[in-house]
C-alpha cells in the first residue's frame, strides 16, 4: 500500500487486559514513531525506531508500555494491564530522514490511528 | 524545543485565503518550522516546512519573518476540505509534539 496502515482501527478492552496495536509503515522508511492523542489533546510522543539503532523510549508513560519493530518494518505497541487513562487514539508514523545542507528534516507520514477504549 | 503560540480558532470563507499565524520567539538557529494539519478522525498530515526562506508547495505557502520569531501559513484558496486543526511546530528533527493548534473552519 502507499500509506501507513494500522490495525485494528478500534479496540475496546477491559481494564487489566493486555492489548497489541500494529503498524505497517511505508515501505523503505527507516524511521517509525508511535504517538498517542487523548480526546481534545495534542500529540504525545511515545517511542521512536530508527534503522538498527536502539529505540528512543523516552516518551513511554510507564513500564506497562513496550514496542518492538521486527525486521525493520512492522511494529507492535503492547500495553499490559490496561488502565482507563490509556484510552486514546494511538498513531503511528514513518519517515525517511533526508539530509540537507545545514540540517536535516523529516516529513512524517501518519496512519489513521487505533482508537483504544479501556472500560 | 521552542514553544509555539497559535490562536485557538479562526473562520475562513471558502475561496478566500486563510492566513494562520504562529509565534515562536524562542526559536534557535537550527530549528525548522513545520506545519501539520489534522482533519477530524484522521492522522496528522504534513503541509510544509521551512528554516529561513519563504516556502511554497502545492498545498500552502510559509512566510517566515526575518528574525524567525514568527511565521504565517497561507492557504491560498481555502476549500471546505481544509477545515482541520493546524499545528505549528518548531523542531530540529524527529519526535513531533503538537500543542492545541488552530482550529480552522472554512465556511461556504
Amino acid at each position: 500500500g502507499a500509506g501507513v496502515s494500522q490495525s485494528p482501527s478500534n479496540k475496546v478492552t477491559e481494564k487489566g487486559k493486555d492489548v497489541e496495536l500494529r503498524c505497517d509503515p511505508i515501505s523503505g522508511h527507516t524511521a517509525l514513531y508511535w504517538y498517542r492523542q487523548s480526546l481534545g489533546q495534542g500529540l504525545e510522543f511515545l517511542i521512536y525506531f530508527q534503522g538498527n539503532s536502539a529505540p528512543d523510549k523516552s516518551g513511554l508513560p510507564s513500564d506497562r508500555f513496550s514496542a518492538e519493530r521486527t525486521g525493520g518494518s512492522v511494529s507492535t505497541l503492547t500495553i499490559q494491564r490496561t488502565q482507563q487513562e490509556d484510552s486514546a487514539v494511538y498513531l503511528c508514523a514513518s519517515s525517511s530522514i533526508r539530509g540537507l545542507a545545514g540540517g536535516i528534516y523529516n516529513e512524517q507520514f501518519f496512519g489513521p490511528g487505533t482508537r483504544l477504549t479501556v472500560l | 524545543d521552542a514553544k509555539t503560540t497559535q490562536p485557538p480558532s479562526m473562520d475562513c470563507a471558502e475561496g478566500r485565503a486563510a492566513n494562520l499565524p504562529c509565534n515562536h520567539s524562542t526559536i534557535s538557529g537550527n530549528e525548522y518550522v513545520y506545519w501539520y494539519r489534522q482533519i477530524h478522525s484522521q492522522g496528522p498530515q504534513y503541509i510544509i516546512h521551512g528554516l529561513k526562506n519563504n516556502e511554497t508547495n502545492e498545498m500552502a505557502s510559509l512566510i517566515i519573518t526575518e528574525d524567525r520569531k514568527s511565521s504565517t501559513l497561507i492557504l491560498p484558496h481555502a476549500t471546505l476540505r481544509d477545515t482541520a486543526v493546524y499545528y505549528c511546530i518548531v523542531r530540529v528533527v524527529d519526535k513531533l509534539s503538537f500543542g492545541a493548534g488552530t482550529t480552522v473552519t472554512v465556511r461556504a
